[in-house]
């Protein structure tokens, strides 16, 4: 079946540092898998960070980006300098393009930023 | 705008006693609409989905069910709940017109006992 495998649980950063959370996916059963980083701050709901629905490309989003490499299957989350708002779980994800689109959601990545 | 508004909040039940959890979806006709369940210290994964008020097409088996009554709203229940439901339920719709993306709603903490 499909997965999304985030290696670290949690991560720590000092402010201003620069942070990549790693993402590798397999998707056997999907030809052209959709990307995404979803992203839960403290208190509020799940939302999406960024997205790309084509290999090779870059999304972007409040300074974070990912590049979907279908060669690595992997889509590392980076931010060239991180804040203390950025603390937060962050969850790769792929989807299909069927009416199903489920979401195969990674494991989580806790982000805590330190002043 | 879209919004996603689920209910109850918060919901402590008994092992054995029926559940109800519901989701709304306002401002988007004929949305694709997903459940999905998160245990504590597990993965998000999805549950159902629906294209269509009536059909529930069943991804995971948890002793669950769903059902669509109206375009805009999505309920999941039991008759029977375990401990093992316990966690944390999102109800989500995706956007056509957006590129695939699911939109989630505040989500249900869950906690049977």
């Amino acid at each position: 079946g499909d997965s999304v495998t985030q290696t670290e649980g949690q991560v720590t950063v000092s402010e201003s540092k620069s942070l990549i959370i790693n993402c590798t996916y397999s998707a056997t059963s999907i030809a052209y898998p959709n990307l995404f980083w979803y992203v839960r701050y403290p208190g509020e709901g799940l939302q999406l960070l960024l997205k790309v629905i084509t290999a090779g490309q870059k999304g972007s989003s409040r300074g974070f980006e990912a590049t979907y490499n279908k060669e690595t299957t992997s889509f590392h989350l980076q931010k060239a300098s991180v804040q203390e708002s950025d603390s937060a779980v962050y969850y790769c994800a792929l989807s299909d393009r069927n009416a199903g689109a489920k979401l195969t959601f990674g494991g989580g990545t806790r982000l805590t930023v330190r002043p | 705008a879209q919004t996603i508004h689920q209910w109850p909040v918060a919901e402590i039940k008994a092992v054995g006693s029926p559940l109800s959890l519901g989701c709304t979806i306002k401002g988007k006709s004929s949305p694709n609409l997903y459940w999905y369940w998160q245990a504590t210290g597990g993965t998000l994964q999805q549950l159902f989905y629906s294209i269509t008020v009536g059909q529930v097409e069943s991804v995971v088996q948890l002793n669950l069910s769903a059902s669509r009554p109206k375009d805009d709203q999505f309920i999941l229940s039991t008759e029977k709940l375990l401990l093992s439901h316990s966690g944390f339920y999102l109800c989500a719709f995706r956007d056509w017109e957006s590129s695939y993306e699911q939109y989630f709603g505040p989500g249900t903490r869950l906690t049977v006992l």
